[in-house]
């Protein structure tokens, strides 16, 4: 079935340094691809998204470019702030939504 | 994009009881759905709610345990039946944006249930 593998956290990494969080998928059929961001006590909200081979995706300074020959959505953020700290999802669609199990972000000042 | 607003936020219940939780749409909806997250884990798909008809449930969940209602097309609710402290979570509902022409599901804030 349907499946997205993320790195484990949790990451911690200091204010203004360089964010990758890995995301890989397994899908049959051609899968549209999210990134959702769950803040502290809150639900879940869509950061972004790509929807076929080579697009990217990006919002409030975050990207992800859609990598069809490595299955792959790669979250980046060139300098992340204090409050990007949160817990992000990777997911995909093809008839349903399917996440990965999150990683934990904390960014110190 | 759709706001979606659930009550309650919170609330500790004892075990054997049961609880509903509601969600609301600003906008008429034709799919909402309802996500378990367990503490520290991802979300899991309980059930597909449409307007209408009977909720579809996915595997390891069944009506007796979480029935759904969907009286009409901005409203839903899931009840947790007879609960047991592994039943303790955080229970989201979202809607699919059919406005557009990729598939997108926002997500309400979320009600956190503790058994004891």
């Amino acid at each position: 079935g349907d499946s997205v593998t993320q790195m484990e956290g949790p990451v911690t990494l200091s204010e203004e340094a360089f964010l990758t969080i890995n995301c890989t998928y397994t899908a049959t059929g051609y899968p549209s691809l999210f990134w959702y961001v769950q803040y502290p006590g809150e639900g879940l909200q869509l950061l972004l998204k790509a929807t076929k081979a080579d697009d990217k995706g990006s919002n409030k300074g975050f990207e992800a470019t859609y990598r069809k020959e490595t299955t792959s959505f790669h979250l980046e953020k060139g300098s992340v702030q204090v409050s990007d700290s949160a817990v992000y999802f990777c997911a995909l669609s093809v008839l349903k939504l399917v996440f990965g199990q999150g990683t934990r972000l904390t960014i110190n000042p | 994009s759709a706001v979606i607003s659930q009550k309650p936020s919170r609330d500790i219940c004892q075990r054997g009881t049961s609880l509903t939780i509601q969600c609301q749409v600003d906008s008429q909806v034709t799919m909402m759905f309802w996500y378990r997250q367990q503490p520290g884990q991802s979300l899991t798909l309980i059930a597909t709610a449409n307007q209408g008809s009977e909720a579809t449930y996915e595997s390891g969940f069944v009506i007796d345990k979480f029935p759904i209602s969907r009286p009409n097309l901005t409203f839903s609710t899931l009840t947790v039946s007879n609960m047991s402290p592994e039943d303790s979570s955080i229970y989201l509902c979202s809607v699919e944006d059919r406005t557009r022409s990729t598939y997108e599901q926002y997500f309400g804030p979320g009600t956190r249930l503790t058994v004891t």
